[in-house]
């Protein structure tokens, strides 16, 4: 499979504890993207990276959540102190960063924070 | 900021019927506009896109047309067949420092096609 893989596709944590999601892009993609998506509603931008840097935050992304991309390759997305308002789906998405750039996202990561 | 609109948020069409859902966003600085499908338990699928330097683009049984003065854009799907059954998203987003991966989406259409 050579599209974008998140693990774990599920995680169920209590209030309080520290949890951290995996992204592996597709391949040679050098754009990498997380978003956050709720029941019923669309997915919500966290942030992007290009290559190892990190490039963009949204204002959802409290203090508590903190994302890496240390080799321009797989990323990581830890949430510290987990409430129960972090509970959703966290998908990834990668893009090659070319002018007519497309995003491919992948299963997503369920959090249930009880 | 941007935002934007989608509806219906729920339709329910005939295998074989057409099914249309409309999209407006309110920023003029977007140029770019995708769809996604979603099935359950999966992640957004990118079905079709458009820029916009284009008005329509069409992919087999699946087109896309943009009004940029009005600001909206729609999803045409033609010979629905149960298998288009999901939940559709259109998202916009502009070029913000080269990348165009900050989208915008829309709360989503429930696609039901009947057999």
């Amino acid at each position: 499979d050579t599209g974008v893989s998140q693990n774990p596709r599920h995680k169920i944590t209590k209030r309080g504890q520290n949890v951290t999601f995996r992204c592996d892009p597709i391949s040679e993609h050098n754009r990498l993207y997380w978003y956050r998506q709720t029941l019923g509603q669309g997915p919500e931008f966290l942030t992007y990276f290009q290559n190892e840097a990190q490039l963009e935050k949204s204002r959802l992304l409290s203090d508590r959540f903190s994302a890496e991309r240390p080799k321009g390759s797989f990323s990581t997305l830890e949430i510290q102190r987990t409430e129960q308002g972090d509970s959703a789906m966290y998908l990834c998405a990668s893009s090659a960063g070319t002018v007519n750039e497309k995003l491919f996202f992948g299963s997503g990561t369920q959090l249930s924070v009880l | 900021g941007e935002n934007v609109e989608q509806h219906p948020s729920t339709l329910s069409v005939q295998e074989g019927d057409s099914a249309v859902i409309k999209c407006t966003y309110s920023d003029s600085a977007s140029n770019y506009f995708p769809w996604y499908k979603q099935e359950l338990g999966k992640g957004p699928q990118l079905i079709i896109d458009i820029r916009s330097n284009v008005g329509e683009k069409k992919d087999q049984r699946i087109a896309v047309t943009l009004n940029k003065t009005a600001k909206h854009f729609s999803l045409h799907i033609t010979e629905t067949q149960p298998e288009d059954s999901a939940v559709y998203f259109c998202a916009a987003s502009m070029n913000y420092g080269g990348s165009q991966g900050n989208l915008i989406f829309g709360k989503g259409t429930k696609l039901s096609v009947k057999p």
